[in-house]
């Protein structure tokens, strides 16, 4: 499709287990953003990607969580030892970068349970 | 950094008469404001874009307006439909103009 892709789009796991989260971002798009998002609340910024590099990761709320995009394109978000408050919606977003408005366009979500 | 405020109660409506959901933000002046729509379990679409140097932007049946006095956004849906409920958020880019930080958004009910 021509949409973002996020797999996958359920995911339960035992807490202390590691998580990988995947983002195809739409074709062409250098900024990946991947957000998180509990309920009753808007999408909270994790961390930025302008190409292959992470120009902004000041939204990773510590060192268990970590986001690679090797290639430019595809983007994984990492969780190690994974506790339950980690439990959200953990979106992606791509844009055209500074070649756009700014406009996002989100894929569905992840949706992370964590026992 | 940014604090953005929006109606913090679910709004519910009539079908047929006019819904105007609040934007405030404390701090700088964004370049530019976005609203997007989230339906439950799906990922926020993009509605509007208006610029600061914009007093009013339109598309159908949705207005979109920007204080920058007030430093407020006002989002208008007019002669709504049950079609139109869903939760409605608004953004605003970071200073570095790359990034966007979202409000908690407003659910909006439209009854038949």
């Amino acid at each position: 499709g021509a949409g973002v892709s996020q797999t996958p789009s359920n995911k339960v796991t035992e807490k202390g287990k590691y998580v990988e989260l995947r983002c195809d971002p739409i074709s062409g798009h250098t900024a990946l953003y991947w957000y998180r998002q509990s309920l009753g609340q808007g999408p909270e910024f994790l961390i930025y990607f302008q190409g292959t590099g992470a120009a902004d990761d000041s939204g990773l709320p510590n060192d268990r969580f970590f986001a690679v995009r090797p290639e430019g394109s595809v983007s994984t978000l990492k969780i190690q030892r994974t506790e339950r408050g980690d439990s959200a919606v953990y979106l992606c977003a791509s844009s055209l970068g500074v070649a756009g408005t700014g406009e996002l366009f989100f894929g569905e979500g992840s949706r992370l349970t964590v026992l | 950094s940014q604090k953005i405020e929006q109606n913090s109660e679910a709004l519910n409506i009539q079908e047929g008469k006019t819904a105007t959901l609040t934007c405030n933000y404390t701090n700088y002046s964004p370049a530019y404001l976005q609203w997007y729509r989230q339906d439950p379990g799906r990922g926020p679409v993009f509605l509007l874009l208006i610029r600061e140097n914009e007093k009013e932007k339109r598309k159908e049946r949705l207005k979109v307006t920007f204080d920058t006095t007030l430093k407020q956004s006002l989002f208008h849906i007019t002669a709504s439909q049950p079609a139109d409920s869903a939760t409605y958020l608004c953004a605003l880019p970071s200073l570095g103009d790359y990034k966007l930080s979202f409000g908690a958004g407003t659910t909006v009910t439209v009854r038949a």
